[in-house]
Formats: structure tokens, sequence, C-alpha cells
């Protein structure tokens, strides 16, 4: 699976978006960009993934550019309770691969 | 459904005592995966099962470590004996064969060897 480039750690202002990028420029065709985060002291938690176009649920937005290269993670209005490690990750779809690498991912602090 | 329940939630024993983790995946997931979190190495995949057979256990440190599925609503992780390094959390997730959706992680043990 293709290495994934994050920020170690952002800070954000409560209300505001959080942006949080990640760089993937060796992905390749059929690989998938997912999105999870890690509350203090819980297991991991699935936000959102996308292929090729911009994808958007209840969580957040995720903005994929046309090359696929990199990627953002939206959160809208974030609160306090958004503060977490967020992990983006690549991973191809099918075949006998269906392993999920984590890396150390950016640690979000949503400020008051 | 209650989600992917792990249990016990903390565990405290001696080097040398053997330790068993227990994992009640989501009913109808195909997929279960242990994990374990430290400060030093993040989160690393042990083994995953798919229906029940291990498919890549490339991520078990050594033979004290060993995990089986003896059907599709429960998995453990067994170490015989603990040391200290095992200290760790330990995460079972597991997935529906589509993967949409991604994994759902169990809330962890916390293990401590001393």
């Amino acid at each position: 699976d293709a290495k994934t480039t994050q920020p170690p750690s952002m800070d954000c202002a409560e209300g505001r978006a959080a942006n949080l990028p990640c760089n993937h420029s060796t992905i390749s065709g059929n690989e998938y960009v997912y999105w999870y985060r890690q509350i203090h002291s819980q297991g991991p938690q699935y936000i959102i993934h996308g292929l090729k176009n911009n994808e958007t649920n209840e969580m957040a937005s995720l903005i994929i550019t046309e090359d696929r290269k990199s990627s953002t993670l939206i959160l809208p209005h974030a609160t306090l309770r958004d503060t977490a490690v967020y992990y983006c990750i690549v991973r191809s779809e099918g075949g006998s691969n269906y392993k999920l690498t984590f890396g150390k991912g950016t640690l979000l602090t949503v400020n008051p | 459904d209650a989600g992917v329940i792990q249990s016990p939630r903390h565990e405290v024993t001696e080097m040398g005592q053997e330790v068993t983790l227990r994992c009640k995946p989501i009913s109808g997931h195909d997929y279960l995966f242990w994990y374990r979190q430290t400060m030093m190495r993040g989160l690393e995949l042990l083994i995953y099962f798919n229906n029940n057979v291990p498919i890549d256990d490339s991520g078990m440190p050594e033979d004290r470590f060993s995990a089986k599925m003896p059907n599709a609503s429960f998995s453990t992780l067994k170490i015989q004996p603990s040391e200290p390094r095992d200290s760790a959390v330990y995460f079972c997730a597991s997935s529906p064969r589509t993967a949409r959706g991604g994994y759902t992680f169990g809330s962890g043990t916390r293990l401590t060897v001393v």
C-alpha cells in the first residue's frame, strides 16, 4: 500500500473548520483513501473513505485532488470533542491484502 | 448492535503468567483483526482472520503470542509467558467483507505486565 505523510500536529479554534492534509504521492489506481481518528484512550473510529470523487457524510468531508496525490479531511465546525489523532491510510480494495496499516497520524487539538 | 466487545478492559499480571484477551466481533462481519498499541510503536497489526481462518500473522511478535477464532462470534489472543514489554493496549476490530464503512474497533484491553 502507498505511504502517507501527515503533519504531526495541528490546532483549530472551536467552531471553525479543521482542514487536515495528507500526502499520498505514490497512490495507485485501485487504492482508496481512508480516514480514521482516535480519541484518547478509545479505539480508532472510522470517519470516511474515497477513491477519486469528493465524499461527504455526517462526520466530515473528504476532498481528493484530481491527480489523487493528496487529500484533505474537513471537519466543518470543529468542537472540543473532535480533539484526537487523525490517521490517513491508503489501501487497495479486493485481492488478498485486507490490512489497514496505521502511521503516526496528526494530533488535532481544538481550542476553546 | 453492541459493537465489538473486548474483555477484560484492564488486566494486570505478573511476568511469566499466561494472559488471555477476548473479543466478540459484530455479527455478520467476515474479518477480525488484532492490533497492539504502544507509545513507542503506535498501532501495529498482529493478525487477522477471514471467516475464522487466520490469513496473515506476520505481525505476531514471537511464539509467545497465539490467536484463535473457534467460531464467527469469538476470538482470543493469548500470551504465554507474558513479559513486561508486552504491556500495551490491545484492540480487536471487525469488518464486513466489502470494507465499505471501514473497520469497527473495540474499546481495547489495557495490559500491564509487572
